[in-house]
């Protein structure tokens, strides 16, 4: 089973400049999440998708930060325009149901370094 | 709001030696608790979780029980080996959080030969 998929993995670009991320979560999986991880810290969640409807973006910068699962499969982060505190590495991760409760799968993730 | 606070690092051991990384947690309701493992330049792996009070997660050596009244969830191994070298990270899921990960800080580990 092939596993989530993330691009690019490294990006490096201008502070005020845009940028965007993709995502492609493990077949059949309905919860996709986007994590940000600052170096030295756990990830936190910047937004929760079911399928292709927002469950939890209470913690996403919305004047910088959007989000969309347009198709309720692959999903896109953009950051516009990028702030120099926004260097960190950005994860998906999706989920599954397995022995009754849920565990969450990530991929690589893009680590995202704003000069 | 849930919380996760781990045992201040990094952690240095030598090969063979035994582990424990702490890990105590804040939640409300009832939370699942998990371990999860990050290798230089990858991402996140779950190594283990637990799901209810008293219950005992474990995957590749490792072990952690969900200790409820002590709200613990600590992570040992009985002897380390150097591909154990990685960051760990606890986490929980809160009984009210719809499945969104709650992260401690993390802890370095390095093993040596």
């Amino acid at each position: 089973e092939a596993g989530v998929a993330q691009s690019p993995r490294y990006k490096i670009i201008e502070k005020r400049q845009s940028v965007a991320f993709w995502c492609n979560p493990i077949s059949g999986h309905a919860t996709l999440y986007w994590y940000q991880q600052i170096l030295g810290q756990g990830p936190k969640l910047l937004i929760q998708f079911q399928n292709n409807g927002v469950v939890d973006d209470s913690q996403l910068p919305k004047d910088r930060f959007s989000a969309e699962r347009l198709k309720g499969v692959d999903s896109t982060l953009k950051i516009q325009p990028a702030k120099l505190e926004d260097s960190a590495v950005y994860l998906c991760a999706s989920s599954s149901l397995e022995g009754g409760s849920e565990t969450q799968y990530f991929g690589p993730g893009t680590r995202l370094l704003v000069l | 709001g849930d919380s996760v606070t781990q045992m201040e690092g990094p952690v240095t051991l030598s090969e063979e030696a035994f582990l424990t990384i702490n890990c105590t947690y804040t939640a409300t309701g009832y939370p699942s608790l998990f371990w999860y493992v990050q290798y230089p330049g990858e991402g996140l792996q779950l190594l283990l979780k637990a799901t209810k009070a008293d219950d005992k997660g474990s995957n590749k050596g490792f072990e952690a029980t969900y200790r409820k009244e002590t709200t613990s969830f600590h992570l040992e191994k009985g002897s380390v080996q150097v591909s154990d070298s990685a960051v760990y990270f606890c986490a929980l899921v809160g009984g009210t959080s719809y499945g969104k990960l709650t992260f401690g800080q993390g802890t370095i580990l390095t093993v040596h030969p």
